[in-house]
């Protein structure tokens, strides 16, 4: 079956610490994303990555870092520098830039 | 930048009526306009694809229309079921860039 796998489902963070939130697909492509959706506003782009060990900021990068080693996975952190990270976070991929595909999300919450 | 717009927020129809959802965009060079659909702490799911160059998209009872020159898009769901009921995103790609530009969405409610 295709598709796109993120886990976990749901993350809790302390004070400080550094999280990873797992994102692979298997649908061979190219492209993979990664937004933050937080209540009532449109999902926003925090990286993206076009091929294999190359990736781009998009709108809201600071506090968050990510590789790209494998075609198929797209980790993403977020780290102690982020200062409101309690959001649900989607990763999606495309083919070429096209239509894009979403995972189930993961939800993040800072305790 | 690409701003989208999408009202009203939330939208309550009895069961068998017919839905009108609006989005708006301010940059008229756009790739394609896609549109999602999101149930309740899930991902989001594809429903239809409009390339630039095409003015409709059909899928089923989903109908998706493209003005590119008011900066509009329709999504029209025919004889609504409470099954439907979800928010439904639009997000637009413009042709200078790779990433795609959400609306905040329009929450609907299919009454039985």
């Amino acid at each position: 079956d295709g598709g796109i796998t993120q886990s976990p489902k749901y993350l809790f963070r302390k004070e400080g610490q550094n999280v990873t939130l797992s994102c692979e697909q298997n649908l061979n492509h190219d492209a993979m994303y990664w937004y933050r959706q937080d209540p009532g506003q449109g999902l926003r782009l925090i990286y993206y990555s076009q091929i294999v060990n190359d990736f781009q900021k998009g709108d809201i990068a600071e506090g968050y870092s990510v590789s790209r080693e494998k075609k198929e996975s797209f980790p993403l952190t977020v780290t102690s520098a982020q200062k409101n990270p309690t959001a649900f976070y989607l990763c999606a991929s495309s083919i070429d830039n096209y239509e894009q595909f979403f995972g189930p999300g993961t939800r993040l919450t800072v305790l | 930048k690409q701003e989208v717009t999408q009202i009203p927020a939330a939208l309550s129809v009895p069961e068998g009526e017919n839905l009108v959802l609006n989005c708006s965009f301010t940059d008229s060079a756009i790739y394609n306009l896609q549109w999602f659909r999101q149930d309740p702490g899930k991902g989001l799911t594809s429903l239809l694809l409009i390339q630039s160059s095409q003015r409709e998209q059909t899928s089923g009872r989903l109908n998706a229309s493209l003005d590119k020159s008011s900066g509009r898009s329709t999504l029209y769901i025919a004889a609504s079921q409470p099954g439907d009921s979800a928010t439904y995103l639009c997000a637009v790609r413009v042709v200078s860039d790779y990433k795609l530009s959400f609306g905040a969405g329009t929450t609907v409610t299919v009454r039985a």
